[in-house]
């Protein structure tokens, strides 16, 4: 069964140091999300992704947050000067419409030194 | 966007049913109800949506109130590894909108 996948599975970083995160969604999925999870807490929408533009985003995905798919497979997620508080698990997701399931990675858990 | 709510911990006994409700009191006419749950360290899993209808899949059924301002996940017969937070969610069909967690439902199951 196809999934998502996600590298890697466990970042570690200096603040203030540029980070990316991939994933690689479904194959003949055509919508695209990320979502962290701080520990302990809700998992929180970031940012979605449709026909290589951004859908929609939260009021998390400031200017420090960035998203690709620079080929026809991967999909990126880049902080470009990363702070203490982005610490957290993120996700990916994919969905072939944007009204049905959405198919979430394993995440990589990102820490911020 | 509407909301919903979910009481925050249940307990079930292995091999027993498990009725998980939800209640979604401003929900729209294009609101679809999903399901989703989070195992320990892993990333949310799809368990089954619907909107009007009650649904069934391998992995639960859904109840929808006829007024569809609650619905209930139903597991047949929870296993231990059901034990997970599951989360109802509202989603609005009529626009490409994000897909809001809220804190969910932690299911213990005790053996």
């Amino acid at each position: 069964e196809p999934e998502v996948t996600q590298t890697p599975s466990h970042q570690v970083t200096q603040m203030g140091q540029e980070v990316i995160l991939r994933c690689v969604p479904i194959s003949n999925h055509l919508y695209f999300y990320w979502y962290r999870q701080i520990l302990g807490q809700k998992v929180e929408f970031l940012v979605s992704f449709y026909n290589n533009e951004i859908s929609e985003k939260s009021e998390i995905f400031d200017d420090q947050f960035s998203v690709e798919r620079p080929d026809g497979s991967n999909f990126t997620l880049k902080i470009r000067s990363t702070k203490l508080e982005d610490s957290a698990m993120y996700f990916c997701a994919s969905g072939k419409e944007w009204y049905n399931e959405q198919f979430f990675g394993p995440g990589t858990r990102l820490t911020v030194l | 966007d509407a909301k919903t709510t979910q009481p925050n911990s249940m307990e079930s006994n292995e091999e027993e049913p498990v009725h998980l409700p939800c209640n979604h009191s401003t929900i729209s006419g294009t609101d679809y109800i999903h399901w989703y749950r989070q195992l320990p360290s892993q990333g949310p899993e799809y368990v089954i949506h619907g909107l009007t209808s009650n649904v069934n899949n391998r992995m639960a059924s859904l109840a929808i109130a006829e007024d569809r301002k609650s619905s209930t996940l139903i597991l047949h017969r929870a296993t231990l590894r059901d034990a997970a937070v599951y989360y109802c969610i509202l989603r609005d069909v009529s626009r490409n909108n994000d897909m809001r967690f809220g804190a969910g439902t932690r299911l213990t199951v005790k053996p």
